[in-house]
């Protein structure tokens, strides 16, 4: 009964390689995000879906492209893989309520280590 | 551009030694201040929403509270188990923003 999954969890690739990751919400949320954590722990947003319109982009490179087939699912593409790219992968849900604030859930993680 | 400093960076305990974490933040037109904790290994795990100057939340041994410009964790009597790094986060229109969190360690 996981609220929000990830796969892979770990993935470790070579640079120059094309590689996906998926997220999952049995919430009935109707926005999901992408966020990525450096070796320094700060989490920083780079995409957001709302019932699959991206309405978050925040100056990702394009090698990197979210998809979102529904509202339950967003996917990560990353082109051209960098060793920079090299981070901690968090897939988020949230249902913005009226009257109150948003409160954001977190899938578990994909560690992505390129060589 | 939205801004969120947590202090300490880390904070050693022994079991039973309450203590309190900070975290100052500007940002355009607040819509909420988030604590999540996150274990090791772990996506962060939501605790609590702060909205209004003066509010006030606990869940066990944690309670939250919030100012204009500042928020407070209290940690009342730590257990080894409240070992993790703990996250703040603020919502403007748009977006969270994190501060870099606070790494707690309780010792038996």
């Amino acid at each position: 009964d996981t609220a929000v999954s990830q796969t892979p969890k770990y993935l470790v690739t070579q640079m120059g390689n094309d590689k996906s990751i998926k997220c999952e919400q049995n919430l009935g949320h109707d926005t999901m995000y992408w966020y990525k954590q450096d070796s320094k722990k700060f989490l920083k947003i780079m995409f957001s879906y709302n019932n699959k319109e991206l309405i978050i982009n925040e100056t990702v490179p394009n090698r990197f492209s979210p998809k979102s087939p529904d509202k339950a699912h967003l996917n990560l593409h990353i082109n051209s893989l960098e060793l920079g790219d090299s981070a901690v992968y968090f897939c988020a849900s949230s249902q913005v309520p009226s009257g109150s604030p948003e409160t954001q859930y977190f899938g578990p993680g994909t560690r992505l280590l390129v060589l | 551009e939205d801004q969120v400093t947590q202090s300490p960076e880390a904070l050693r305990l022994q079991e039973g030694e309450s203590s309190s974490l900070n975290c100052s933040y500007t940002v355009s037109g607040l819509r909420g201040l988030f604590w999540y904790r996150q274990d090791p290994g772990k996506g962060p795990e939501f605790l609590f929403t702060l909205y209004s100057a003066g509010e006030e939340k606990e869940k066990e041994r944690l309670k939250a509270t919030l100012t204009k410009k500042e928020s407070f964790l209290h940690i009342t009597a730590p257990k080894p188990e409240d070992s993790a790094t703990y996250l703040c986060a603020v919502r403007n229109d748009y977006k969270l923003s994190f501060g870099a969190g606070t790494t707690v360690t309780v010792r038996a």
